[in-house]
């Protein structure tokens, strides 16, 4: 079974740029998960969908910050425009909707921004 | 709302010694948590979980953790360190996020070095 997928591993962008992430989930899992993970931090959730519509988007910044997943299958995340303070890891994450499975979270490797 | 301390930043412990990490939580209902891990520059690793009934649960790699409700504690052990148990743990609790879906929220971490 291949894992949660996502892509590019590493950007690095100046500041007032936008960037963009994808993710690719865990086949038929139908809730996803965006987490920012600031360095020397835990991961601290943003947004989560389930199918193609959002769940939770409360700690998401959306002066700045957007995010889709239009059908329900992948997803991108977008900053624009960047600030130095975006400066983190990326993480996507997802989980089925079975009775044991709603709990357990899969996470992707990770994208890695840095903003100068 | 839901919070998890892990008080130890950072743990050195020789190759072969017991390890224990701690972690507190704060939550209002029965607590869902976990345990994952995170090799540098890798997503997060589910190493185990607890959701009810006995509460010394076993997880991949020699690891267990034991919830103790009183103390609304689930500390990580692992009673001989490996070198490549070298990592960052991650402790979370579990919390309804809308509808039958969860959310996790994680403690800042507690890196793990291990001395040859």
């Amino acid at each position: 079974e291949a894992g949660v997928a996502q892509s590019p591993r590493y950007k690095i962008i100046e500041k007032r740029q936008s960037v963009a992430f994808w993710c690719n989930p865990i086949s038929g899992h139908a809730t996803l998960y965006w987490y920012q993970q600031i360095l020397g931090q835990g991961p601290k959730l943003l947004i989560q969908f389930q199918n193609n519509g959002v769940v939770d988007d409360s700690q998401l910044p959306k002066d700045r910050f957007s995010a889709e997943r239009l059908k329900g299958v992948d997803s991108t995340l977008k900053i624009q425009p960047a600030k130095l303070e975006d400066s983190a890891v990326y993480l996507c994450a997802s989980s089925s909707l079975t009775s044991g499975g709603r709990y357990e979270q899969y996470f992707g490797p990770g994208t890695r921004l840095t903003v100068t | 709302a839901q919070s998890v301390t892990q008080p130890d930043i950072h743990i050195t412990v020789s190759e072969g010694a017991s390890l224990e990490l701690r972690c507190n939580y704060s939550y209002g209902a029965t607590p869902y948590l976990f345990w994952y891990v995170q090799s540098p520059g890798q997503g997060l690793q589910l190493l185990l979980k607890y959701f009810s009934g006995d509460t010394l649960v076993q997880g991949i790699k020699g690891f267990e953790a034991e919830f103790k409700r009183s103390q609304s504690s689930f500390n990580l052990r692992k009673p001989s360190v490996h070198w490549s148990d070298a990592a960052e743990y991650f402790c979370a609790v579990g919390a309804r996020s809308g509808g039958s879906n969860y959310k996790l929220t994680f403690g800042k971490g507690t890196l793990l070095t291990v001395n040859p």
